[in-house]
């Protein structure tokens, strides 16, 4: 079967770094995507990883390994506004997203 | 970049009526929509998928006769909810793709829909 695993929730300082896991395993794979979304929102497109190694764009950064099956997020400088749930999603072969349950991060001052 | 709406953002109804949501593609055809359900605390499951002009493709264990899809034109798709009852409260999001393979989705804004 498919499968996303990320942990359900993780707790930072505002300021400092936070890496948010997620690993995978997918019939097939076309790339691995990252949404923010905030509490009542929709989520919101953060990065896209179909190669392997590290995207940054801003405090954000993705990194892939297709061989472990395994990404994670990282943001830095960690503020406020940036505690939300972070979804990872794997495109499988027949370009379906595979969803999983989502990190909620909390931001403490 | 790209702008999916939503309509209406909210919703209360009796049970037993039905409730249209609305979702548009305002500055982008899109040939591809998706319909989530998000309960809270949950992730977002996929209902269904909808390609213009085409019958919607549901998932496992979504009810198509009790949710209907119409994907009429490339920017509009409807999600009707028939009969609704109080389990179906929940949080309703499309989200529309221009082409059919390796592409950002766009997400509407949800609808909450609550069920009385």
């Amino acid at each position: 079967g498919q499968n996303i695993d990320q942990p359900t929730e993780m707790t930072a300082t505002e300021g400092a770094i936070v890496q948010i896991n997620c690993t995978y395993q997918t019939s097939g794979f076309n790339g691995l995507f990252w949404y923010q979304q905030h509490a009542g929102e929709a989520p919101t497109f953060l990065s896209y990883n179909v190669l392997d190694g590290l995207e940054e764009k801003g405090r954000f950064s993705s990194f892939l390994s297709r061989s472990k099956g395994y990404s994670y997020l990282l943001l830095k400088e960690l503020q406020m506004k940036d505690s939300a749930s972070y979804l990872c999603a794997v495109m499988d072969s027949n370009y379906q997203l595979i969803w999983g349950a989502g990190t909620k991060l909390i931001i403490k001052p | 970049g790209a702008v999916v709406s939503q309509h209406p953002s909210w919703v209360i109804c009796k049970s037993g009526t039905s409730v249209k949501i609305e979702c548009r593609s305002l500055d982008f055809q899109a040939t591809t929509m998706f319909w989530y359900r998000q309960f809270p605390k949950q992730s977002l499951m996929l209902m269904a998928t909808s390609n213009e002009g085409s019958k919607a493709t549901y998932e496992q264990g979504v009810e198509k006769d009790k949710f209907l899809i119409n994907h009429a034109s490339l920017t509009l798709s409807t999600l009707t909810v028939t009969s609704a009852h109080p389990e179906d409260s929940s949080f309703y999001i499309c989200s529309a793709r221009l082409g059919q393979g390796v592409e950002e989705q766009f997400f509407g804004p949800g609808t909450r829909l609550t069920v009385l």
